[in-house]
């Protein structure tokens, strides 16, 4: 069983609208979860991190997590097509020692 | 977060022979980690390093292909050992770090393409 799923998607959608990215994990113990963001031929860009149950906001970003569901989510507003990109979810294991990563979601943005 | 680089930038290697990545970032860390990216899939923890002590692999990586050094708390080195074609890979290096004390960042990787 992966550690973390995530759609690949392609996921499109319009200039302006609002993207939204889906994550559930397995390890029920894990603390700590991260988005990530990797434009092609590039490495993963630190977005967002989140340690408690409900959402948090930075800019046009929002990640919502719920322990209970093993769930985590990211919700892009006013999306960009500069927002076009590979996001990936990342759970911090039980122990803390090690990052698991979601397969990424591949987002469009059309302008 | 820590400013972090990677050398080579890329590189076409042949069959059997090794080539090492190098990790530099510009302030002192105690986790750095060597990731794997094939292409079209996510990333692949290789082994943890931290300085004074031997990197921890992960399973299914082992020491003999993918030695690792650690010789101070700004530096760090991946070799991979008598590559295959299936080695070909973007290989990246992270430090940990953050308000958390976990969040990870990245090198800008290397690209490996073994003929």
């Amino acid at each position: 069983q992966k550690e973390v799923e995530q759609n690949s998607g392609p996921l499109s959608v319009p200039e302006g609208a609002i993207a939204s990215l889906n994550c559930t994990y397995s390890d029920r113990g894990s603390q700590s979860f991260f988005w990530y963001r990797q434009y092609s031929g590039k490495s993963p860009e630190l977005i967002m991190s989140i340690y408690s149950n409900g959402d948090k906001e930075d800019g046009r970003f929002t990640a919502q997590l719920n322990k209970a569901s093993q769930y985590v989510s990211l919700l892009i507003r006013d999306s960009q097509p500069s927002d076009s990109a590979t996001y990936l979810c990342a759970v911090n294991s039980d122990t803390g020692n090690q990052f698991y990563f979601g397969t990424g979601t591949s987002l469009t943005v059309i302008p | 977060s820590a400013v972090i680089s990677q050398k080579p930038s890329r590189d076409i290697c042949q069959r059997g022979t090794s080539l090492t990545i190098q990790c530099q970032v510009d302030s002192q860390v105690t986790m750095m980690f060597w990731y794997r990216q094939q292409p079209g899939q996510s990333l692949t923890l290789i082994a943890t390093a931290n300085q004074g002590s031997e990197a921890t692999y992960e399973s299914g990586f082992v020491i003999d292909k993918f030695p690792i050094s650690r010789p101070n708390l700004t530096f760090s080195t991946l070799t991979v050992s008598n590559m295959s074609p299936e080695d070909s890979s973007i290989y990246l290096c992270s430090v940990e770090e953050g308000t958390g004390g976990n969040e990870q960042f990245f090198g800008p990787g290397t690209r490996l393409t073994v003929l």
